[in-house]
């Protein structure tokens, strides 16, 4: 069964710009969820996608969107790039059941540096 | 109430020691208890998890305790290895299904 996939793997942008990140589930997976990493503040939520819905929404501002496809594929949408935006952005897909006893499967992430 | 209060921030243990990673949460409505693994480059990977009825939960050389009165919980690593080098998270889930995250313990096992 192939793993989750993001891509890019890597991106460079400048502030100011917008970027879109894609993210696919292992098959079967219903729930898809993002977050943004870096060394100093750990994991952050960004927002979960169940059944082309979103579930759950952590504390980012409106910059930061997403959606969720018919086929489960996601997508993260983040505008009007700020430096602080730099991190790796990380996607996870879970189960069938829709609870959060399903684990979380994570992708490599992509990278976004913001210069 | 949402946090869940992960310490030490980072650990260096000599090979074959015990590394022991503390949480803690407030929100008695938690009800399941996992901790992920996290190698350089890679996403993170579930380790083990627990469940509240249970004090203690083992899975090869990893083991939770579950102090349910205390609110805490934590991670052991027996006989631990260099391979182990890593940084853990623990987390817990809320009612809505999100899990609340830890802000992780980066572990080094010294050879």
């Amino acid at each position: 069964k192939a793993g989750v996939t993001q891509t890019p793997r890597y991106l460079i942008k400048t502030r100011g710009q917008q970027v879109t990140l894609s993210c696919s589930p292992i098959s079967g997976h219903r729930s898809v969820s993002w977050y943004q990493q870096t060394p100093g503040q750990g994991l952050q939520f960004l927002f979960e996608y169940f059944s082309e819905t979103q579930r759950n929404k952590g504390n980012f501002p409106g910059r930061f969107s997403g959606r969720q496809f018919s086929n489960s594929r996601s997508e993260m949408n983040v505008s009007t790039l700020e430096l602080g935006d730099s991190a790796l952005y990380l996607c996870a897909s879970s189960g069938t059941s829709g609870r959060a006893e399903d684990t979380q499967y994570f992708g490599p992430g992509t990278r976004l540096t913001v210069l | 109430q949402q946090q869940v209060k992960q310490s030490p921030q980072s650990l260096i243990v000599q090979k074959g020691g015990i590394p022991i990673i503390n949480c803690a949460y407030e929100n008695t409505a938690f009800d399941y208890f996992p901790w992920y693994q996290q190698f350089p480059g890679k996403g993170p990977a579930l380790l083990i998890a627990i469940r509240p009825d249970v004090s203690e939960k083992k899975e090869g050389r990893f083991t939770i305790s579950f102090n349910k009165s205390a609110k805490q919980f934590s991670l052991h690593i027996m006989d631990s290895q260099p391979g182990d080098s890593a940084t853990y998270f623990c987390a817990a889930t809320d009612s809505n299904y999100q899990l609340i995250w830890g802000a992780g313990t980066k572990l080094i096992i010294k050879p």
